[in-house]
């Protein structure tokens, strides 16, 4: 089955314990991102990548970081989180991001809270 | 950054009833997609729109992009239930890797 794989599904820590949201697609898709949902605010894309080694800065990339070292694998790392990074956290990935067609499959999402 | 709007952000129908929400923007996008997300799930694709004036049905549901490729529309007939969601609306720019942009969605409530 064709999908996007997010983990953990809901994480509860603490101020400045770092920690990395897992993401993975079985769907050989060049183009990869994550987004953070807030209410009122919808999707905000935090960084993405084009193609394996290929990252890049989003809307609002402060204070994470994500690497491409292979295809299906895009992890989203925060290194000293904070309170402000409670949200919704959406992986999604797309063929191309060059095919204007191109469809985002999304993960299931994952629930952050820092406290 | 290109700017989705959509309108209203929150709608509560009773089953059976007819709606229209609407998505814009300032800028001109090469297409655009509508979504929807259920609670606890990521969202889903329900269309692409490419050409200006384009119309497209899904059942019950008609997705219109405006001529100037700047807005969009979705109409629902019948309403039901199960269309209750996050409707988000997408913009596939030309910019050089961003190429999908959000809008805040509008969520709808269909009561039975």
């Amino acid at each position: 089955e064709a999908q996007v794989t997010q983990n953990p599904r809901y994480l509860i820590t603490v101020t400045g314990k770092k920690l990395t949201v897992t993401c993975s697609q079985n769907m050989n898709h060049e183009y990869m991102s994550w987004y953070r949902q807030d209410p009122g605010l919808g999707l905000r894309q935090i960084y993405y990548s084009m193609n394996v080694e290929v990252t890049d800065k989003g809307d609002v990339p402060e204070g994470y970081k994500v690497s491409r070292k292979e295809k299906r694998n895009f992890p989203l790392i925060l290194e000293s989180p904070s309170p402000n990074q409670t949200s919704l956290y959406f992986c999604a990935s797309s063929f191309s991001s060059t095919v204007l067609n191109t469809e985002a499959f999304f993960g299931q999402g994952t629930r952050l809270t820092v406290v | 950054t290109q700017l989705l709007e959509q309108s209203p952000q929150f709608l509560s129908i009773q089953e059976g009833e007819n709606l229209t929400v609407y998505c814009n923007s300032s800028s001109v996008f090469s297409s655009l997609q509508w979504y929807r997300q259920e609670p606890g799930e990521g969202p889903v694709l329900l269309v692409t729109v490419v050409t200006g004036g384009e119309v497209k049905k899904l059942k019950r549901l008609t997705f219109q992009f405006g001529d100037a490729r700047k807005d969009s529309s979705l109409h629902i007939t019948a309403a039901q239930p199960g269309d209750t969601g996050l409707y988000l609306c997408a913009g596939v720019g030309n910019n050089y890797g961003q190429n999908f942009v959000f809008g805040p969605g509008t969520r709808l409530s269909v009561l039975p």
